[in-house]
């Protein structure tokens, strides 16, 4: 597609479950970023994926957080054991990577609730 | 630790006028620094890149300046105009990973008729 794409849009979980959280970066984009933004919040790093090198996990808040990314491509964000304070908009975004072409391109995110 | 600091009031600005925004940071060398647009409900959208050796950017009614000294940005629209509602955030990468870029918490404008 012609831009980053994120699924599902809305999520609804009950505490304590699993959620996986899917994105789909802009092809031939090598940095894959994940973000979080709490309501009327700034937007809190996670994790950083640069090509065949080891993700930058500085930014998960606890091990029941965990993301891959797949050849190089689609990247799933997963939350062990949702807790009332995970609620937020997900968001991922890609960029084409190297050091002068660094503008990131956003999905439109992914609203999880967990109740 | 690492700040990136955005003005949390609102800018209420009439349109016509300039409106400018401020990005403070501490505890960073800084690589590179971006402004982005956010829209209610939507993610991100970028508008400028600016790199620690740089002065100066502009794009049409945009301009962007970075002070190093200071550890500051300032980001100016020019002859505001009420589509320029929004929240604009400043991130910013260092020199030690330059990749990962932190954002500011973002600054509502509000462009009045």
């Amino acid at each position: 597609g012609a831009g980053v794409s994120q699924s599902p849009s809305n999520k609804v979980t009950e505490k304590g479950k699993d959620v996986e959280l899917r994105c789909d970066p802009i092809s031939g984009h090598t940095a894959l970023y994940w973000y979080r933004q709490s309501l009327g919040q700034g937007l809190e790093f996670l994790i950083y994926f640069q090509g065949n090198s080891a993700p930058d996990k500085s930014g998960l808040p606890s091990d029941r957080f965990s993301a891959e990314r797949t050849g190089g491509s689609v990247s799933t964000l997963t939350i062990q054991r949702t807790q009332q304070e995970d609620s937020a908009v997900y968001l991922c975004a890609s960029s084409p990577g190297g050091l002068g072409n660094t503008e990131a391109f956003f999905g439109q995110g992914t609203r999880l609730t967990v109740v | 630790s690492q700040k990136i600091e955005q003005n949390s009031e609102a800018l209420n600005i009439q349109e016509g006028k300039t409106a400018t925004l401020t990005c403070n940071y501490t505890n960073y060398s800084p690589a590179y620094l971006q402004w982005y647009r956010q829209d209610p409900g939507r993610g991100p959208v970028f508008l400028l890149l600016i790199r620690e050796n740089e002065k100066e950017k502009r794009k049409e009614r945009l301009k962007v300046t970075f002070d190093t000294t200071l550890k500051q940005s300032l980001f100016h629209i020019t002859a505001s105009q009420p589509a320029d509602s929004a929240t604009y955030l400043c991130a910013l990468a260092a020199t030690d990973s330059w990749g990962k870029f932190q954002f500011g918490a973002g600054t509502q404008v509000v462009v009045t008729p």
